[in-house]
């Protein structure tokens, strides 16, 4: 199985910051990868797709990029409604996987 | 607008089974593949499994293997999670969610829509 390694698990920031979480994959995922924001109690909510399209109605901050095996997730300024777990998911194989999380917080 | 309303979920004593439902509306849900997610209490997401649009091809996780079972009635535009053999472990939120790509056979795509979840609590 292709495992998902996300980094880091935890992250604290100020809103205007840009802010940037990277997701590594143990293989080559070519550009199957998305990315996806889960508020507590909630369900997860596309934000980026094949690493970096951006889902409709997504705010233009946030933006994906790479291939293969190293991906990364960018907010370019940072604002207090993104607080949240952020996960990467890969859709390479019909075994899908997810990263372990990266939770973001507004200092 | 898309709706996956989740139901069945409760608790369960460790061994017995359990039914997971998902009520589609709002798209064809006949042309889509869907999954089920799963979300273990102050865990992370884990993918449990996708059935293809017509139930023809499924595929589920290693660490339920040979326990669940996905399937789904087009005619009712609802989706299903067997659920055999329960263990603690499998206590979770389990969501499903819709592939963002229809077509035929398992269409490898991200997941666009998710439902609320329901809770499964497999304790003695």
């Amino acid at each position: 199985d292709i495992q998902m390694t996300q980094s880091p698990s935890t992250l604290s920031a100020s809103v205007g910051d840009r802010v940037t979480i990277t997701c590594r994959a143990s293989q080559n995922i070519n550009s199957w990868l998305a990315w996806y924001q889960q508020k507590p109690g909630k369900a997860p909510k596309l934000l980026i797709y094949q690493a970096s399209t951006l889902q409709s109605g997504v705010p233009s901050r946030f933006s994906g990029s790479g291939s293969g095996t190293e991906f990364t997730l960018t907010i370019s300024s940072l604002q207090p409604d993104d607080s949240a777990t952020y996960y990467c998911q890969q859709y390479n194989s019909y075994l899908y996987t997810f990263g372990q999380g990266t939770k973001l917080e507004i200092k | 607008q898309v709706q996956l309303v989740e139901s069945g979920g409760g608790v369960v004593q460790p061994g017995r089974s359990l039914r997971l439902s998902c009520a589609a509306s709002g798209f064809t849900f006949s042309s889509y593949g869907m999954h089920w997610v799963r979300q273990a209490p102050g865990k992370g997401l884990e993918w449990v499994g996708v059935i293809a649009y017509d139930g023809s091809n499924k595929y589920h996780a290693d660490s339920v293997k040979g326990r669940f079972t996905i399937s789904r009635d087009n005619s009712k535009n609802t989706l299903y999670l067997q659920m055999n053999s329960l263990r603690p472990e499998d206590t979770a939120v389990y969501y499903c969610a819709k592939s963002a790509r229809s077509g035929y056979g398992i269409v490898i795509a991200s997941l666009d829509e998710w439902g609320q979840g329901t809770l499964v609590t497999v304790s003695s």
